[in-house]
C-alpha cells in the first residue's frame, strides 16, 4: 500500500472555478503534510504546509487537514489558465513522502 | 528566502563516464539535503539523505557506490554519477531543508531547479 495516495486525475475545471484535491495518508506517525506545484519540465514549489487540524488559507489556496480521517486536501479558488500544473502532496515522518500528484488543467 | 541552486542545469556525457552536479542553499543553511530522481510523467524518488558533515544514507535499491553524495558544507551537496549508463538519464532534484526556521522546528523542504542527464 502507498504511504500517501492522491485522487487520480486528470482534473479539467474552466477559469474561475474552484479545483478540489484530495489526499489520504497511511502512516499515523505523519504530523507534517504539503503541498508541492510542478510545472512540467520543473522541479516541485511549495506552496502549503499545514501541521495542524483545520484549514489554512494562503491568497487562492486553502489546506485542510483531519489528522483522524488521514486525509489532507487543497483548494484552489478562482483557478487561473497559469495554476495548470501537477500538485503533489507529501506527508513527512523521518522523510517526505510524495504521492504520484494530480495533473491539473485550467480551460480560458 | 528558501532558495536553492543547481548546477549544471542540463548536462550530456558518454557513456562510462562520471558527471558532477552541484546542490547549494543560497540563503540559509541545509542541515540536511535531499537528492531525488524523477522519471518522466513518474513522481519523485528519494535516492538519498545527506546530512553536513556525515555519510549520506541511501534509500533501498539505490547504489551508493554509483550515486557519490558529499555533504562538505552547511550550503553544499554534490552527488556525482558515476560510470554513467544510458539508463542513468532522469531528472535529478536536490532539495534542502532549515531545520530551525524562527522559533520552531520546519520540516519544510525547499527544491533546487534541477539537472537534466542525458547518457548517450
Amino acid at each position: 500500500q502507498k504511504e500517501v495516495e492522491q485522487n487520480s486525475g486528470p482534473l479539467s475545471v474552466p477559469e474561475g472555478a474552484i479545483a478540489s484535491l484530495n489526499c489520504t495518508y497511511s502512516d499515523r506517525v505523519s504530523q507534517s503534510f504539503f503541498w508541492y506545484r510542478q510545472y512540467s519540465g520543473k522541479s516541485p514549489e511549495l506552496i502549503m504546509s499545514i501541521y495542524s487540524n483545520g484549514d489554512k488559507e494562503d491568497g487562492r489556496f486553502t489546506a485542510q487537514l483531519n489528522k483522524a480521517s488521514q486525509y489532507v486536501s487543497l483548494l484552489i479558488r478562482d483557478s487561473q489558465p497559469s495554476d495548470s500544473a501537477t500538485y503533489l502532496c507529501a506527508a513527512y515522518d523521518y522523510k517526505l513522502s510524495f504521492g504520484a500528484g494530480t495533473t491539473v488543467t485550467v480551460r480560458a | 528566502g528558501a532558495v536553492v541552486s543547481q548546477h549544471p542545469s542540463w548536462v550530456i556525457c558518454k557513456s562510462g563516464t562520471s558527471v558532477k552536479i552541484e546542490c547549494r542553499s543560497l540563503d540559509f543553511q541545509a542541515t540536511t539535503m535531499f537528492w531525488y530522481r524523477q522519471f518522466p510523467k513518474q513522481s519523485l524518488m528519494l535516492m538519498a539523505t545527506s546530512n553536513e558533515g556525515s555519510k549520506a544514507t541511501y534509500e533501498q535499491g539505490v547504489e551508493k557506490d554509483k550515486f557519490l553524495i558529499n555533504h562538505a558544507s552547511l550550503t553544499l551537496s554534490t552527488l556525482t554519477v558515476t560510470s554513467a549508463h544510458p539508463e542513468d538519464s532522469s531528472f535529478y532534484i536536490c532539495s534542502a531543508r532549515d531545520l530551525y526556521l524562527g522559533t520552531g522546528i520546519s520540516y519544510e523542504q525547499y527544491f533546487g531547479p534541477g539537472t537534466r542527464l542525458t547518457v548517450t
